[in-house]
């Protein structure tokens, strides 16, 4: 099984500055196949991104993904008020698929 | 516009059988797989399992002595069964569709479940 490790837990930002969440994989992701999710309290994920750097539909371009290796990164280049949310990566390359524990962006 | 809505019951007692049916509209079973998820409360997200429209099904280890997951592609619906539940088995139960590269794209809002006698 994969393990992906998140950190920070908590990033504590103000509207406009830069994030950068990171997500560390315990072993080769197959295929670059790591996602990144955001969730609001009450609400369902939201697809972000999708092969570690692609964005998926109608999500806008401050998101943005890399990966080094099995190192992957989500960047959310200036903070909108509607950003401060639970972020997760996950990984869906191999079986049994898994989540990362979760990085919430909060106000600071 | 693909949407996907979870239905079951929201209290279960311990060591009662969890069935979760999930509806999709919008679109056909065909081509993707279909997920369920899970999260305890205060928790991250769990993956539960999947199933392809053919029936062709695959689960989580961690859960596959108690899991099952079946298709009706006539209903274009799939459903959850979760045998001999406990307290740790309360979460919200989601219901996703995924793709081979575009990973899990539409979720349905989410099924409470609480485990109590």
């Amino acid at each position: 099984e994969i393990v992906l490790t998140q950190s920070p837990d908590t990033l504590s930002l103000s509207p406009g500055e830069r994030a950068t969440l990171s997500c560390r994989a315990s072993q080769s992701v197959s295929s670059s196949l790591l996602a990144w999710y955001q969730q609001k309290p009450g609400q369902a994920p939201r697809l972000l991104i999708y092969s570690a750097s692609s964005r998926a539909t109608g999500v806008p371009d401050r998101f943005s993904g890399s990966v080094s290796g099995t190192d992957f990164t989500l960047t959310i280049s200036r903070l909108e008020p509607e950003d401060f949310a639970v972020y997760y990566c996950q990984q869906y390359g191999s079986s049994p698929f898994t989540f990362g524990g979760g990085t919430k962006v909060d106000l600071k | 516009q693909v949407q996907l809505q979870e239905s079951g019951p929201g209290l279960v007692k311990p060591w009662e059988t969890l069935s979760l049916t999930c509806t999709v509209s919008g679109g056909s079973l065909s081509v993707y797989y279909w997920n369920w998820v899970r999260q305890s409360p205060g928790e991250g997200l769990e993956w539960i399992g999947y199933i392809y429209a053919s029936g062709t099904a695959n689960y989580n280890p961690s859960l596959k002595s108690r899991v099952a997951i079946s298709v009706d592609t006539s209903k274009n619906q799939f459903s959850l069964r979760l045998t001999s539940v406990t307290a740790a088995d309360t979460a919200v139960y989601y219901c996703a569709r995924g793709q081979t590269v575009r990973g899990f794209e539409y979720w349905g809002p989410g099924n409470v479940v609480t485990v109590s006698s």
